[in-house]
């Protein structure tokens, strides 16, 4: 079957340095990844996309990595900032991509 | 320009109650979600919604109903409350398939069945 797997659950970083989630998916015929940010009380919300047809894209302190050959996607956040802690999700669509498989996610904490 | 709007926030419910979430948005899209959330775990499905008049079944959809008869609102029926359903329950909304769009997700509704 399908799954989504998450390396690490939690994951403390020193404010200022560089942070790097990792994210593994299984159904080689996504070809859309998107990474979701949940703080606390809230509702998740977009960060970062990529397509399948590209191996990284960058946003603001954001960076998204895809290798497809080992199925695996990582979020990079430069210069982590408090308001970085949250949840972060990587979900994964199922092979009708009328749902997605959202795992437990990694919990990223900021240490002052 | 709300985006996408949940009520109630915060529902305590008795055990065999009939409650219902309210899941309103305003950028007519017309694809809609509706997750549970369980303390430390990640989101599940429970129904989604294509378009209006068109519904189906997600991952945990024991329970519960849906109805869509206008695109811009999508509520969710717990028939018989139970325990097990205290939850906190997410609406998404996106304009294509969950996966090959971005979802936009409500504030949550967090549910206690006493």
């Amino acid at each position: 079957g399908e799954s989504v797997g998450l390396h690490l659950p939690t994951l403390s970083v020193q404010e200022g340095d560089n942070s790097i989630i990792n994210c593994a998916y299984s159904n080689s015929a996504s070809d859309y990844f998107i990474w979701y940010k949940q703080e606390s009380g809230k509702g998740p919300q977009f960060i970062i996309d990529i397509r399948s047809n590209m191996d990284k894209r960058q946003g603001q302190r954001v960076t998204v990595l895809l290798n497809k050959t080992v199925k695996h996607l990582s979020l990079q956040i430069a210069a982590t900032q408090p308001g970085d802690s949250a949840v972060y999700f990587c979900p994964t669509s199922m092979d009708s991509n009328y749902q997605l498989i959202w795992g437990a996610g990694t919990k990223l904490i900021i240490k002052p | 320009d709300a985006g996408i709007t949940q009520s109630p926030r915060y529902k305590i419910t008795e055990t065999g109650r009939q409650v219902t979430l309210m899941c309103h948005q305003t950028w007519s899209h017309s694809y809609m979600f509706w997750y549970r959330q369980d303390l430390g775990h990640g989101l599940r499905l429970i129904y989604y919604s294509a378009a209006a008049d068109i519904t189906d079944k997600g991952e945990v959809s024991d329970g519960y109903v849906v109805s869509r008869s206008k695109t811009e609102n999508f509520p969710l029926t717990l028939e018989s409350a139970t325990r097990s359903q205290t939850s906190v329950y997410f609406c998404a909304s996106s304009e294509g398939l969950a996966g090959t769009d971005t979802q936009y997700f409500g504030p949550g509704t967090r549910l206690t069945v006493l």
